[in-house]
């Protein structure tokens, strides 16, 4: 089993959908959990960073930790297709140690 | 402010030969990543440098990888001799502050060895 599980898609859905996107993990000693987004042919671009457990929201975005369940989220709502793209989450124990990414799930948002 | 600076941003080379990437860091970020993401997974860290102090190269393959930061600013990753396992985007990044949880990553080599 792979430390961070992340469903690869492809997901598409329609504009102005709510997008969940998830990953489970099986180290109970992540404490920092991040969503990155990546466009084709681009470096991952940090969209969320959350500390432990709880939610937090941005604009559009919203992370959710659940470290009972050892499963993170982003919910984007609205969805436009510039958030076409492939979302690839990642944690770590601490600071100074290094990201396990997931697989990444590549989404289209269809005009 | 410019971004992550990497080049070249394609290379095609044939297998047993050598290549090198450059990664010029945004400036005043003291902390430099290199990563290699094969194809439909996540980025993986190879080496992360503190200034030019490598401080993290456990998952560097140092039969034939090498890197260096001279100076703490720019950096370059070498492979010598290249295998077709090779192939993949090599992704460089970089953050002011020790910590992976606020680092910028530059566009990504992407290497094909044939």
């Amino acid at each position: 089993q792979k430390e961070v599980e992340q469903d690869p898609g492809p997901l598409s859905v329609p504009e102005g959908a709510i997008v969940s996107l998830n990953c489970t993990y099986s180290n109970s000693a992540f404490q920092y959990f991040m969503w990155y987004r990546q466009y084709s042919r681009k470096g991952p671009e940090l969209l969320m960073y959350t500390y432990s457990s709880g939610n937090k929201e941005d604009g559009r975005f919203t992370a959710q930790v659940d470290k009972s369940s050892k499963y993170i989220s982003l919910f984007i709502r609205d969805s436009q297709p510039s958030d076409s793209a492939t979302y690839l989450c990642a944690m770590s124990a601490s600071r100074n140690t290094p990201l396990v990414f997931g697989k990444g799930t590549r989404l289209s948002v269809i005009a | 402010e410019a971004g992550v600076v990497q080049s070249p941003r394609y290379k095609i080379i044939e297998k047993k030969q050598p290549v090198a990437f450059w990664c010029n860091p945004i400036s005043g970020h003291n902390t430099l990543y290199w990563y290699r993401q094969n194809l439909g997974q996540g980025p993986e860290l190879l080496i992360r440098y503190e200034n030019e102090e490598a401080v993290d190269d456990s998952q560097l393959p140092k039969d034939r990888f090498s890197a260096e930061r001279l100076k703490g600013v720019d950096s370059t990753l070498k492979i010598q001799p290249a295998e077709l396992g090779d192939s993949a985007v090599y992704l460089c990044a970089s953050s002011l502050v020790q910590g992976n949880t606020e680092a910028f990553f530059g566009q990504g080599t992407r290497l094909t060895v044939v």
